[in-house]
């Protein structure tokens, strides 16, 4: 089966301007995840996606971050204004139910200058 | 705080050493546990998970980890460590709420 796509791969972009992430889950998976993995770090949750329902935002910086899933396959990850300390790896995951575990895309890495 | 404990940060070995990783989460109730390997410039890969059944697991590429649940821990291990295992190793967990949760991760240098 295809895996999880990502793009792009790579992103440099100057502090304060917007960015846009985008990802398509392997066909069929309802749950969609966005984590935000900074170098020498593990990987941490932004956004759980079930269909295209919000599940847990909670650690989302909502002042600038923001997610959709319209009609439940892709979806698309986005920050505005950019700060330095967003660059990271941004990783994409899909499941068919949360516990059976993750397909994690190759991720977007987002350099801040 | 709920929280997975990757307690070596880097670990240096020499070929065909024995490897063991640790891993130890703080959740309570129901877990199931992974782990995932990721090789330099890409993603992230399973090696093993844990669900029930078994404590022992077996894994791809000769890995296996062991679920003791008196310590919540699911540390990993491997016999025979060779130069292309080098790679940064991730602990992760999915409590009830179905949402995976990573320790800081390992780096394995393998020394040829």
């Amino acid at each position: 089966e295809a895996g999880v796509a990502q793009s792009p791969r790579y992103k440099i972009i100057e502090k304060r301007q917007s960015v846009a992430f985008w990802c398509n889950p392997i066909s069929g998976h309802a749950t969609l995840y966005w984590y935000q993995q900074i170098l020498g770090q593990g990987p941490k949750l932004l956004i759980q996606f079930q269909n295209n329902g919000v599940v847990d935002d909670s650690q989302l910086p909502k002042d600038r971050f923001s997610a959709e899933r319209l009609k439940g396959v892709d979806s698309t990850l986005k920050i505005q204004p950019a700060k330095l300390e967003d660059s990271a790896v941004y990783l994409c995951a899909s499941s068919l139910g949360g516990q059976m575990g993750y397909t994690f895309g190759s991720g977007t890495r987002l350099t801040v200058v | 705080a709920q929280s997975v404990s990757q307690h070596n940060h880097h670990v240096i070995l020499s070929e065909a050493a024995s490897l063991e990783l640790g891993c130890n989460y703080s959740y309570g109730g129901t877990v199931n546990l992974f782990w995932y390997v990721q090789y330099p410039g890409q993603h992230l890969q399973l090696l093993l998970k844990y669900f029930s059944g078994d404590p022992l697991v077996k894994g791809i590429k000769g890995f296996e980890a062991e679920f003791i649940k008196s310590k919540f821990s699911f540390n990993l291990r491997k016999p025979s460590v060779q130069w292309s295992d080098t790679a940064e190793y991730f602990c992760a967990v999915i409590s009830n709420n179905n949402d995976m949760r990573f320790g800081a991760g390992t780096r394995l240098t393998v020394k040829p």
